[in-house]
């Protein structure tokens, strides 16, 4: 089984709201990822943990706060977003976190800020 | 740090033709490079990954090459089908934990 799973499949939230996305992974992986893609653009890499710890924050602002509660589970936050944070959000998941580990996708979340 | 240059970035071909996508890439120490499908609305799937002790590797239709000397590899989609439209993306290794993307190439198999 090489399946990540992201809830939910959409959201739409206000300026003001919070809100979480979820990701799970039951392939024993040890790393797992936050990317966000804009249409027609790569994904760009927010966020890795490694080992249920995280291992890099890409600078991103705080209103996005990761959460790894196990090596299964991501939590991704959201506060106080902009409009222009409306994006796809993927996880990602990979056997301990290399390069040269396969990463492994979810379907993503579609996020709009309203 | 890496840099991946991918091209092209749209490309239409008819159905049963070949699609070629060509990836280079900066850093002579990077030793794995994966291809990903996405498909409209979905994330990336991992359709391809070739490492660097080998030239070419085949899955069916699907084939990756690589040269380490002049740094660049390439996906090769040979009989395309309708159903192989998408976005395919390269990447390579970026330092020990990340990996940078290609642009991405917009490929539309014509019926």
């Amino acid at each position: 089984d090489t399946e990540v799973t992201q809830t939910p499949k959409h959201l739409v939230m206000g300026m003001t709201n919070k809100k979480s996305l979820k990701c799970e992974q039951h392939m024993g992986h040890r790393a797992m990822y936050w990317y966000k893609q804009k249409a027609k653009k790569p994904p760009e890499l927010m966020f890795v943990y490694s080992y249920e710890k995280l291992s890099i924050n890409e600078s991103v602002p705080s209103r996005f706060s990761p959460e790894c509660p196990n090596s299964s589970l991501l939590n991704l936050h959201l506060h106080a977003l902009q409009p222009e944070d409306s994006a796809l959000y993927l996880c990602a998941s990979s056997l301990q976190g290399m390069g040269v580990d396969t990463q492994y996708f979810g379907p993503g979340t579609r996020l709009t800020v309203l | 740090g890496e840099n991946v240059e991918q091209h092209p970035s749209t490309l239409s071909v008819q159905e049963g033709d070949s699609a070629v996508i060509k990836c280079t890439y900066s850093d002579s120490a990077s030793n794995y490079f994966p291809w990903y499908k996405q498909e409209l609305g979905k994330g990336p799937q991992l359709i391809i990954d070739i490492r660097s002790n080998v030239g070419e590797k085949k899955d069916q239709r699907i084939a990756v090459t690589l040269n380490k000397t002049a740094k660049h590899f390439s996906l090769h989609i040979t009989e395309t089908q309708p159903e192989d439209s998408a976005v395919y993306f390269c990447a390579a290794p970026q330092g020990y934990q990340k990996v940078t993307f290609g642009t991405g190439t917009k490929l539309q198999v014509i019926p």
